[in-house]
């Protein structure tokens, strides 16, 4: 079973408009959340974390929101950029191994 | 350099064949895992090691193994290469800071059983 799920398998949006992506868990104890980047023939790279505790984590133009009564987990990217164009997963972890979702392929439109 | 390293990048090889592929790490990271993707199934792990000593289970095991000859460096090896193996293979590292925790991953493996 799929404890990591990401329901949208593409998204495209204009250049500098918001870019949403989403992400469900069904492991109440995940408490350790991230987003990963991928570029084609390179491996991913960490994007931004949050951890349980808090509902949001920001990193410049890159947010993160977290609502655990939903087990829900978002992505926010302000404005998007064609250099965001890429393949994003979500991953949860419970402190020994990390659980990928099966990643959303975003393009950002020039 | 590169911080995580992968040999091979790509490898074509036949059903039955034994195959081996390595990570490198100069991060000095305690923690490594091998994970494969697959369309539409994300990034599934395979193993992970959190030390020399220290080998795991991953979710989807069975029909490899793995080696950790030193702290940097973490093997996978296909025993008997089947076509259903066809992935691409990622090596990570991590270390574990406050209980959080973030991977940094190798370029990948490229491979195709015939």
């Amino acid at each position: 079973d799929q404890q990591v799920k990401q329901n949208s398998p593409s998204l495209s949006v204009q250049e500098g408009r918001i870019s949403i992506l989403n992400c469900d868990y069904t492991n109440s104890m995940f408490d350790y959340f991230l987003w990963y980047k991928k570029y084609p023939a390179e491996g991913p790279t960490f994007l931004i974390s949050i951890s349980s505790i808090k509902d949001k984590n920001e990193d410049g133009r890159f947010t993160v929101f977290l609502n655990k009564s939903a087990k829900h987990l978002s992505l926010h990217i302000v404005p998007s950029q064609p250099g965001d164009s890429a393949v994003y997963f979500c991953a949860a972890s419970t402190g020994n191994q990390f659980y990928f979702g099966t990643g959303t392929s975003l393009t950002v439109i020039p | 350099d590169a911080d995580v390293t992968q040999t091979p990048r790509n490898r074509i090889t036949k059903t039955g064949k034994r195959i081996m592929l390595e990570c490198s790490q100069t991060k000095g990271h305690d923690r490594m895992y091998w994970y494969r993707q697959d369309p539409g199934l994300g990034l599934r792990l395979i193993y992970y090691s959190f030390d020399v000593k220290d080998i795991n289970k991953g979710e989807i095991s069975d029909g490899y193994s793995v080696s950790r000859q030193a702290q940097a460096k973490f093997s996978l090896s296909l025993e008997s290469a089947i076509p259903n193996q066809t992935a691409l293979y990622f090596c990570a590292t991590s270390d574990l800071l406050d209980r959080e925790e973030t991977q940094y991953f190798g370029p990948g493996t490229r491979l195709l059983v015939l």
